[in-house]
């Protein structure tokens, strides 16, 4: 079984659409993330989200959403997708309780292109 | 804020040779320093991390890293590289400032290592 699965693999829409990206993870941690990879290979820290606290990076605008129905799924919502969205975007998953010294556990990426 | 910095983009070795990828890492506090490899559209996979103690740390396939504090290094070796090891290198830090334990990455290092 994957530990961290996320889909759609790959993604391709219009300008202005309202897409979700879903992410699961089977391996009983309780805080995910979601980063963004831009088309240098930079990775950037999205989110990240455990059941008390969402801790959201400033520089994301406000059309991307994590949802999280419960701890093992946090889910990206992205509305008026621009052209500047299009990036590959992680999900990843680690233990609270080691947050600073645990490593973190990254599903395959969705590859996400705005036409 | 904590910072990593990868001052090579691509890394090119010939099999057989040890390779050296370089980290410098920047903390206002103990660096919790990770390394992970991403393969072609792949998700990026843990490698090794530095929390304390030993300098030189040993990770998965036959990498390790050597911690130099007085340096502010964290270079990732591999005594013999592989063909297979061709990839796509991450040193990482953990902010545990205002950010809580996210992962900061740097922009990596391209990893080529011919026949």
């Amino acid at each position: 079984d994957t530990a961290v699965s996320q889909t759609p693999k790959y993604l391709v829409t219009q300008m202005g659409n309202d897409k979700s990206i879903k992410c699961e993870q089977n391996l009983g941690h309780d805080t995910m993330y979601w980063y963004k990879q831009d088309s240098k290979k930079f990775l950037k820290i999205m989110f990240s989200y455990n059941n008390k606290e969402l801790i959201i990076n400033e520089t994301v605008p406000n059309r991307f959403s994590p949802k999280s129905p419960d701890k093992a799924h946090l889910n990206l919502h992205i509305n008026s997708l621009e052209l500047g969205d299009s990036a590959v975007y992680f999900c990843a998953s680690s233990q609270e309780r080691t947050r600073v010294t645990g490593e973190l556990f990254f599903g395959e990426g969705s590859r996400l292109t705005v036409l | 804020a904590q910072s990593v910095a990868q001052p090579e983009d691509q890394v090119n070795v010939a099999e057989g040779n040890p390779l050296t990828v370089k980290c410098t890492y920047s903390v206002s506090g103990n660096p919790y320093l990770f390394w992970y490899v991403q393969y072609p559209n792949r998700g990026l996979q843990f490698l090794l991390k530095y929390i304390t103690g030993d300098n030189l740390v040993k990770g998965s396939y036959g990498f390790e890293a050597e911690f130099n504090k007085s340096q502010t290094s964290f270079h990732l070796k591999k005594p013999s590289a592989l063909v297979s090891d061709s990839a796509l290198y991450f040193c990482a830090v953990r902010d545990y400032g205002g950010s809580q334990g996210n992962l900061i990455f740097g922009k990596g290092t391209k990893l080529s290592v011919k026949p």
